[in-house]
């Protein structure tokens, strides 16, 4: 089964505007964490966020902003104010607890195309 | 403080030469972890290495690949003879301890293999 799925292959959003990218996840484990990562057109992988399964609260890092929903297992990313440097891939990935806590599962990532 | 440096960052290799993809690890860290993107999909996992140990190879293909990760020198990821099918981009990521709780993987920059 699917650990990560990101449901919108493709969005596009006007510049200055927010957009939300979606991502659910599938653990019956405790303990995990939730990351979001960006993809340039140039190729790395740029980690923007991260969101723990005991944190009270979303977590925020600057334009990037996490909604968590535990019981309906989400953890969408909240771009506000899009930029066109912001046009990218965008990957979900979710590390769980126990003996294989150092493994990423990634979604297949979504493409943000900002337009001006 | 140099983050993860992968080389080369482009190799292009013919049906059935070798290819060997290079990882230095950020500085003082001494786990490493390979991941695979094909093509329109997200990264997943193919081996974990500490110095001198493979700790968990479950998501590298039976044969013809093969991981390393000396005491001295960079970790290593080997496809012999390579086919049209291994042509992806590989990124190693590196972290100090084990991965656990909050504690991101660094991502190199990528190696993109391309097999004619």
């Amino acid at each position: 089964a699917q650990k990560i799925t990101q449901t919108q292959p493709g969005m596009f959003v006007q510049e200055k505007e927010a957009v939300t990218l979606d991502c659910t996840y599938d653990t019956s484990d405790p303990s995990y964490g939730l990351f979001w990562y960006k993809q340039p057109s140039s190729g790395e992988m740029i980690f923007l966020i991260y969101q723990g399964s005991y944190d009270q609260q979303n977590a925020t890092e600057g334009r990037y902003s996490l909604n968590f929903q535990k019981a309906r297992k989400s953890a969408n990313l909240v771009i506000s104010a899009s930029q066109l440097g912001d046009s990218a891939m965008y990957f979900c990935a979710m590390r769980e607890g126990g003996r294989n806590d150092y493994k990423l599962s990634f979604g297949a990532g979504t493409t943000v195309t900002v337009r001006a | 403080n140099a983050g993860v440096m992968q080389n080369p960052r482009h190799l292009v290799r013919r049906r059935g030469q070798e290819a060997r993809l290079r990882c230095s690890p950020m500085k003082g860290h001494s786990h490493v972890y390979w991941y695979r993107q094909l093509p329109e999909e997200g990264l997943k996992f193919m081996v974990y290495l500490q110095k001198e140990n493979i700790i968990d190879e479950s998501g590298m293909p039976k044969e013809r690949f093969s991981a390393e990760f000396p005491k001295e020198g960079p970790s290593i990821l080997r496809i012999q003879q390579v086919v049209r099918g291994d042509s992806a981009a590989y990124f190693c990521a590196s972290s100090q301890d084990r991965v656990a709780s909050y504690n991101e993987q660094f991502f190199g920059p990528g190696t993109r293999l391309t097999v004619l």
